[in-house]
């Protein structure tokens, strides 16, 4: 049972573009989200949260939106960099464990 | 560096095979997760502890076990190795027992397993 859904496998922009990538979730009880960004070979690292108290978190060229109504999160990449080609990962904390959703891969035409 | 520490970076052994992944959590975290990173999929969620204890299972098969240790540190056993067991397998660690609301997961490097 995935509760956290990344439905696009890859994305690909232009350099100085916007990426938006996408993430669903199910559990109406979630209520803190989080973002990783994976490079191969490597593990995934933190990038940006937002808690539902909000619907907007900001840092820097990344913004994370969260609908609560449409269980529907977003990250924002402005502009995008060749270096944030990478896997993307949306993962919402709950109980004893973190749900991860399947991944985005975003790669930046320079 | 996240401060979690996971050996062996890669590991490749034939089927039928027994091994041993090992994972040092961040200091001062009490918890160790297990995940599963098999191709083309997302983070599969096998096994929780907490302070030595096991606290959640996801997704582990049988054949597969772990624990956790005094010092903290927290082993991974993959028995009768299948072809399909071939994976990334990561560590990751908070400081609670619980997640929620202001937690995050620090993640080691993984171990890439191949099993032949």
């Amino acid at each position: 049972d995935q509760q956290v859904k990344q439905n696009s496998p890859s994305l690909s922009v232009q350099e100085g573009r916007i990426s938006i990538l996408n993430c669903d979730y199910t559990n109406s009880m979630f209520d803190y989200f989080l973002w990783y960004k994976k490079y191969p070979a490597e593990g995934p690292t933190f990038l940006i949260s937002i808690s539902s108290i909000k619907d907007k978190n900001e840092d820097g060229r990344f913004t994370v939106f969260l609908n609560k109504s449409a269980k529907h999160l977003s990250l924002h990449i402005v502009p995008s960099q060749p270096g944030d080609s990478a896997v993307y990962f949306c993962a919402a904390p709950t109980g004893n464990q973190f749900y991860f959703g399947t991944g985005t891969s975003l790669t930046v035409i320079p | 560096d996240s401060g979690v520490t996971q050996t062996p970076k890669h590991l490749i052994t034939a089927t039928g095979q027994r091994v041993t992944l090992r994972c040092s959590p961040r200091s001062g975290d009490l918890s160790v997760y297990w995940y599963q990173q098999s191709l083309d999929q997302g983070l599969q969620f096998l096994i929780q502890y907490y302070n030595g204890e096991e606290r959640a299972k996801g997704n582990i098969l049988e054949r597969f076990s772990a624990q956790q240790f005094p010092d903290l540190h927290s082993e991974l056993n993959l028995s009768s190795l299948e072809l399909g067991d071939s994976a990334l397998y990561f560590c990751a660690s908070s400081v609670g027992g619980r997640v929620g609301y202001g937690t995050e997961a620090f993640f080691g490097q993984g171990t890439r397993l191949t099993v032949v």
